[in-house]
């Protein structure tokens, strides 16, 4: 089942701060967060592996909540580069071993300066 | 010294007619992908491939077949091309189950 991202879209400003959610209906193994530029290929952001686990990348980090099946997605002190559409992507647990990524349904989101 | 390549980026073709798509990848990885993605931006897995053994095979019509001649090569042939089948194709690679590296696509328009 896919998981679910919120909100499906966000307009900043630069400098601004987001959040961007996403939750699964089932166990998870590990987390995976993208970002895709428009007509361009999914771009690898970070993995999340164990439950509480927060990883950072640059202004941009993550945590990962193993007992709610919820990971969030930080954006700090925004810039036009980080316009795009994020997706989170799970692997369940069971799935573990071939490293099934089902994908949410997107975050689209728009930094204007 | 392009990570994961595929060809064509672009394929228009007609109802009816078989097409393949190719990926190779030079980062040394075990373990490629296919993904469709579709005019909404929903990205599914079709097929993956570690050390040339198929491990994922989901709900995909069996049009579609994908070919693993070795590590670096996943190639995706299509017959019998569908109306439906009109999406971007994604090809990945990652080192076992590890983050995934995405080939820049290969957008098919069946008219």
């Amino acid at each position: 089942q896919q998981p679910v991202q919120s909100p499906q879209a966000v307009i900043l400003r630069e400098g601004e701060d987001a959040v961007i959610n996403c939750s699964s209906s089932k166990a998870l193994y590990s987390v995976h967060w993208y970002r895709q530029k428009h007509g361009e290929a999914p771009v690898f952001l970070m993995i999340l592996l164990k439950g509480g686990e927060q990883k950072g990348h640059e202004k941009i980090s993550a945590s990962f909540n193993e007992k709610k099946q919820q990971s969030s997605l930080y954006l700090t002190a925004s810039q036009l580069s980080y316009s795009g559409t994020y997706f989170c992507a799970m692997v369940g647990v069971g799935s573990g071993n071939t490293g099934k990524l089902i994908f949410g349904q997107g975050t689209t989101l728009q930094v204007k300066p | 010294d392009t990570a994961v390549s595929q060809t064509p980026k672009y394929l228009v073709t007609q109802m009816g007619n078989d097409k393949s798509i190719k990926c190779e990848q030079n980062l040394g990885h075990d373990t490629m992908y296919w993904y469709k993605q579709d005019s909404k931006k929903f990205l599914k897995i079709m097929f993956s491939y570690n050390n040339k053994e198929l491990i994922i095979n989901e709900t995909v019509p069996n049009r579609f077949s994908p070919k693993s001649p070795d590590k670096a090569h996943l190639n995706l042939h299509i017959n019998s091309l569908e109306l439906g089948d009109s999406a971007v194709y994604f090809c990945a690679s990652s080192r076992g189950m590890a983050s995934q590296y995405f080939g820049p696509g290969t957008r098919l328009t069946v008219t």
